[in-house]
């Protein structure tokens, strides 16, 4: 059964940092992950998707890379902001049926 | 353009009580989706559909039922509200499902805001 866990599960930095946040699944044999946000009592919005084949994908200031050897994806956050504090939850498809299995996330504080 | 719309967003129910919590959405999605989401245990799949007259079993889906008549409306009933089904609910859709493994925008889910469900 696929697992998918983010560690930590709460990240504090000052503004301007560069960070990255970590997310590993245990069932190597996926066809995409999928990076997303979620901002409090709101739903979840789509940041990035990598299919199996690839190694990152970038959008702005995020970078999310993927190794599926070693069962592993990481969000990288650029020069960060306080506009950037959420939490950030990655998700993976592992068979036909498009179910997406979520890990329960990391929150995230950028303090001005 | 409203995309997808859960109603309603804050609901306390007895133990026992039925209801139903309603998604709707406007964009000719043909997939849709409900998730849970508790505390440190991230969304678990509930029931999903890839079009009307068509739905499944996801992860979780003991206590609730679900129909797809429309493409657009995907409600999720709970027949026997229990305390266990305390949670934040989350409806979700996405265009036809594009080819596993691509990057098609078919494969990025739309949320609505979440219902918050109490059960006494």
């Amino acid at each position: 059964k696929q697992e998918v866990t983010q560690i930590p599960a709460a990240l504090s930095v000052p503004e301007g940092e560069n960070l990255v946040l970590n997310c590993s699944f245990t069932d190597s044999a996926i066809y995409n992950l999928q990076w997303f946000r979620q901002d409090p009592g709101k739903g979840l919005t789509s940041l990035l998707l990598i299919q199996s084949s690839q190694r990152e994908q970038t959008s702005g200031r995020l970078n999310a890379s993927l190794d599926k050897s070693s069962g592993r994806s990481t969000l990288y956050i650029a020069a960060s902001q306080p506009g950037d504090s959420a939490t950030y939850l990655c998700a993976v498809i592992t068979d036909s049926s498009y179910k997406l299995i979520f890990g329960s996330g990391t929150r995230l504080l950028v303090r001005p | 353009n409203a995309g997808v719309t859960q109603t309603p967003k804050f609901q306390v129910l007895k133990t026992g009580q039925s209801m139903t919590l309603q998604c709707a959405q406007d964009m000719n999605h043909e997939y849709m989706s409900w998730y849970r989401q508790d505390p440190g245990m991230g969304l678990r799949l509930i029931h999903y559909s890839v079009g009307a007259g068509i739905t499944d079993q996801g992860e979780v889906p003991n206590g609730y039922n679900v129909s797809r008549s429309t493409t657009e409306d995907f409600p999720l009933r709970l027949l026997s509200a229990a305390p266990s089904q305390t949670s934040v609910y989350f409806c979700a859709s996405s265009p036809r499902q594009g080819a596993l493994g691509t990057n098609s925008g078919a494969n990025v889910l739309t949320f609505g805001a979440g219902s918050r469900l109490t059960v006494l």
